[in-house]
């Protein structure tokens, strides 16, 4: 079976950095995408890792260590904006993407 | 043009009707894609056209039934659907294989009701 685990709410305050983590049991895992999908609205795509290491898009970074099945997202600066639900998924090197349940970010003033 | 457009945003429907969504992508994207999306929950796949050709059909009920009668253009005819079908229908497309790039461009999606 596929599988992708992340914490189902996490809350910090603003100007802090919050990290939220994915480990995940796949069958031909093939790289690691993180989306973020505000109430109401669109998922839209944030950061993909196909090889180990981190990847920096200004104040999201995403990191994926392959032989610990496991990966995160970081969130730096935090803003009342990024309020929202944030999945992991996996590409599955096709077009099926395995989305993990999600994870609610409430960022409090 | 980055986007995907969902048409209509809002559906209500009565178990007896016949209604379609659409979705339209210009940004020569090969792969179209069909979602269902629960409160709450993450998105789960229904279909997959690339190329204009059925590639995956996640053993959806055929009351649904996609089509794709251009590159550009996905639709998705409803039929008898049930109260349980009420949802957020997202459409996404991508510039190729989804594991290729990891990028999925989604639209805003069209909310169903079914009473």
């Amino acid at each position: 079976g596929q599988s992708l685990e992340q914490p189902s709410e996490v809350t910090a305050v603003e100007g802090a950095i919050v990290q939220i983590n994915c480990t995940y049991q796949t069958s031909g895992f093939y790289g690691l995408s993180w989306y973020q999908q505000h109430d109401g609205g669109a998922p839209t795509f944030l950061s993909y890792n196909a090889l180990d290491g981190l990847e920096e898009t200004g104040r999201f970074s995403s990191f994926l260590s392959r032989s610990d099945s496991y990966g995160y997202l970081l969130l730096q600066e935090l803003q009342m904006k990024d309020s929202a639900s944030y999945f992991c998924a996996d590409n599955t090197g096709g077009f099926k993407t395995i989305f993990g349940a999600g994870t609610r970010l409430f960022v409090k003033a | 043009d980055t986007e995907v457009t969902q048409t209509p945003k809002h559906l209500v429907m009565g178990m007896t009707n016949k209604k379609s969504l659409k979705c339209e992508q210009h940004m020569g994207h090969r792969a179209m894609y069909w979602y269902k999306q629960k409160a709450k929950k993450p998105p789960e796949l229904m279909f997959v056209y690339s190329y204009e050709k059925l590639s995956i059909n996640e053993s959806v009920p055929s009351r649904f039934s996609p089509e794709c009668p251009n590159s550009s253009l996905l639709n998705l005819h409803l039929h008898a659907l049930q109260p349980e079908d009420s949802a957020l229908y997202l459409c996404a497309s991508s510039r190729g294989l989804a594991g290729s790039f990891g990028e999925l461009f989604f639209g805003e999606g069209s909310r169903l009701t079914v009473l």
